[in-house]
């Protein structure tokens, strides 16, 4: 069965600075991988759709990354504004083969706090 | 375009009551879900439609049924709430596996 890991839980970081948000996944069968944003009482946000046969993406300051091989994607978040607080949801959909083809399995989430 | 619709997007029911969720999607995408979200346990599959015509149970059907309604309409109803079905539910819509799935707004349904 797919598991979604995101680290950190929660990041606090000052206005102004670059961070990592991480996203592990154990089955490397996977169609593709998928970031969302959800703010607090909303629904979610798409941000960014990696296929499995692309490395990266890049949106504005958002760049997300996908190693399928080892399981792993990133979300670079450039120059952080106090409006990037929000938590972020990393989702993958796995391959064909397997019951759960095609419905994406969720992380937890990341709480992102970008204070002033 | 609205994206993704939902209504309500707030319910109180009794335990034993039961009610519809509606969801609709303007962009002619083929298959639809539904979700709930709960603290701790993060966002689980109720129910899912792959294209019109049809449906099928996700992780946590128990308690609920669904109708895909047209190609633009999909319902999640409960026919005797309980208060483990508490939660915020929410729709998702996609045209096919290699492209963005999008969600509603949400429903926060509270079940005493």
């Amino acid at each position: 069965k797919q598991e979604v890991t995101q680290i950190p839980a929660a990041l606090s970081v000052p206005e102004g600075e670059n961070l990592v948000l991480n996203c592990s996944f154990t089955d490397s069968a996977i169609y593709n991988l998928q970031w969302f944003r959800q703010d607090p009482g909303k629904g979610l946000t798409s941000l960014l759709l990696i296929q499995s046969s692309q490395r990266e993406q890049t949106s504005g300051r958002l760049n997300a990354s996908l190693d399928k091989s080892s399981g792993r994607s990133t979300l670079y978040i450039a120059a952080s504004q106090p409006g990037d607080s929000a938590t972020y949801l990393c989702a993958v959909r796995p391959g064909a083969g397997g019951t759960s083809y095609g419905k994406l399995t969720f992380g937890q989430g990341t709480i992102l706090t970008v204070h002033p | 375009n609205a994206g993704v619709t939902q209504t309500p997007k707030f319910q109180v029911l009794k335990t034993g009551q039961s009610m519809t969720l509606q969801c609709a999607q303007d962009m002619n995408h083929n298959s639809m879900y539904w979700y709930r979200q709960d603290p701790g346990m993060g966002l689980r599959l109720i129910y899912y439609s792959a294209s019109e015509g049809t449906t099928d149970k996700g992780e946590v059907p128990n308690g609920y049924n669904v109708s895909r309604l047209n190609k633009r309409e999909f319902s999640l109803r409960l026919e005797s709430a309980a208060p483990s079905q508490t939660s915020v539910y929410f729709c998702a819509s996609h045209r096919g596996y290699e492209y963005e799935q999008y969600f509603g707004p949400g429903t926060r349904l509270t079940v005493t």
